[in-house]
């Protein structure tokens, strides 16, 4: 049965602070990883990881993935109260299998 | 763009009752999925189409549950008879074939009584 686990499921941390997020997974027929961002309403795209090793960036956030040994990264740096949110990653494969997702809570 | 629109934003219905949610995906894309979010089981795949033909239906929880896709505009979740234990947010995505991402829908608060 196809598989995802986040990690931390909870994160509180200060303003300022960088932030590691872990997903790993075990699924059949992958395609690429998704991550999205959740606050109060529907999930916003973050990244698609297709490649291993290969990093990919947007602002103060970072993502890469590690097709070997099955799991991927979301750093976040600077972090900011506005970066609070749940943070959802995805295997996509023909199921779209969610991880539980990790609470990021960011205190001024 | 207007982006995935779903209406209702909000239903609040009697047990046994159908329900009908409505989803238009983002003109141009070519799939379609469905989502249901709660607390307790998060967010979970119902079913998806692609170019209108349902392709993977096997999160559909039971046959009280359907889905149709008339037509590349327009796409509808049906409930019948809704029980409480549908009460959930429900999710449309839309993407477009050879890109993996998903476009989220505001969703529809569904509340059974």
């Amino acid at each position: 049965e196809d598989k995802v686990v986040q990690s931390p499921l909870s994160l509180v941390v200060h303003e300022g602070d960088t932030v590691t997020l872990n997903c790993s997974y075990e699924v059949t027929n992958f395609r690429s990883l998704l991550w999205y961002k959740q606050e109060k309403k529907a999930p916003t795209f973050l990244f698609m990881l297709t490649s291993s090793g290969i990093e990919k960036k947007s602002g103060r956030l970072s993502s890469i993935l590690d097709k070997k040994e099955l799991f991927s990264i979301l750093n976040i740096t600077a972090t900011q109260t506005g970066d609070s949110a749940v943070y959802l990653c995805a295997p996509n494969n023909n199921d779209m299998r969610f991880g539980a997702g990790t609470r990021l809570t960011v205190k001024p | 763009d207007a982006g995935v629109i779903q209406s209702p934003r909000h239903e609040v219905t009697e047990m046994g009752q159908e329900v009908t949610l409505r989803c238009k995906p983002i003109s141009g894309h070519n799939s379609l999925f469905w989502y249901r979010q709660t607390m307790m089981r998060g967010l979970e795949l119902l079913i998806y189409f692609n170019n209108n033909v349902p392709i993977d239906d096997s999160g559909m929880p039971e046959d009280r549950f359907s889905a149709k896709m008339p037509n590349a505009s327009f796409s509808t979740l049906k409930i019948q008879p809704s029980e409480p234990r549908d009460s959930a947010v429900y999710f449309c995505a839309s993407s477009y074939g050879g890109t993996d991402t998903q476009y989220f829908g505001p969703g529809t608060r569904l509340t059974v009584l």
